[in-house]
């Protein structure tokens, strides 16, 4: 089956404790997203990558950090949580050609105390 | 003023009425998605939409390019209907992982 899985699906964590959520696809898809959704703001891109070791910043990046080791994979890293990161968090991916469905994944909500 | 936006924001309908849900975008795009997000969190794709028209059971998705303006249209709605559909668009040269997102609209359809 066809999926992105994030975890994990739900976390409590205090301030300044390093976290990672991660992300993998099974699609061999190109490229991955990380966006966030806070209420009255929807949803906004963190960072995205179009290939291995090929990453940019979104529109809200500051306090997050990705990479792309492996085409499967797209860890979202928290170096130092703040109570401003509590959001939900979504990966997606998507086929490099243009005009392509893009699938999610069920969600991180993060609580950062 | 948003890149995307979506109307109404908050919908109530009774089970069996024809419902409609716009956005209207301000940049040049490759394709429109609608999205629904049930209360359990998760987003699914409903449609992508370049051109024209797309249906998918009692949902049709509509687009006008020239106007940039797209409707959602759901027939015959039951309550399992009630969730946020959220529309995005992909800008011109991008893959669907480059979304910009209108806010969402609530749907409830009441039995």
């Amino acid at each position: 089956e066809a999926q992105v899985t994030q975890n994990p699906r739900y976390l409590i964590t205090v301030t300044g404790k390093k976290l990672t959520v991660t992300c993998s696809q099974n699609m061999n898809h190109e490229y991955m997203s990380w966006y966030r959704q806070d209420p009255g703001l929807g949803l906004r891109q963190i960072y995205y990558s179009m290939n291995v070791e090929v990453t940019d910043k979104g529109d809200v990046p500051e306090g997050y950090k990705v990479s792309r080791k492996e085409k499967r994979n797209f860890p979202l890293i928290l170096e130092s949580p703040s109570p401003n990161q509590t959001s939900l968090y979504f990966c997606a991916s998507s086929a490099r050609t243009a005009n392509t469905e893009a699938f999610f994944g069920q969600g991180t909500r993060l609580t950062v105390v | 003023k948003n890149e995307v936006e979506q109307s109404p924001q908050n919908l109530t309908a009774q089970e069996g009425e024809f419902i409609t849900i716009n956005c209207s975008y301000s940049v040049g795009i490759s394709a429109l998605h609608w999205l629904q997000q049930h209360p359990g969190g998760g987003i699914v794709s409903l449609f992508m939409l370049s051109s024209g028209k797309k249906k998918h059971g009692r949902l049709i998705a509509t687009i006008n390019i020239q106007e940039k303006h797209s409707s959602l249209h759901i027939t015959a709605s039951h309550p399992r209907d009630s969730a946020v559909y959220i529309c995005a668009a992909s800008p011109l040269g991008a893959s669907g992982s480059r979304l910009t997102f209108g806010e969402g609209t609530q749907l409830t359809v009441n039995p």
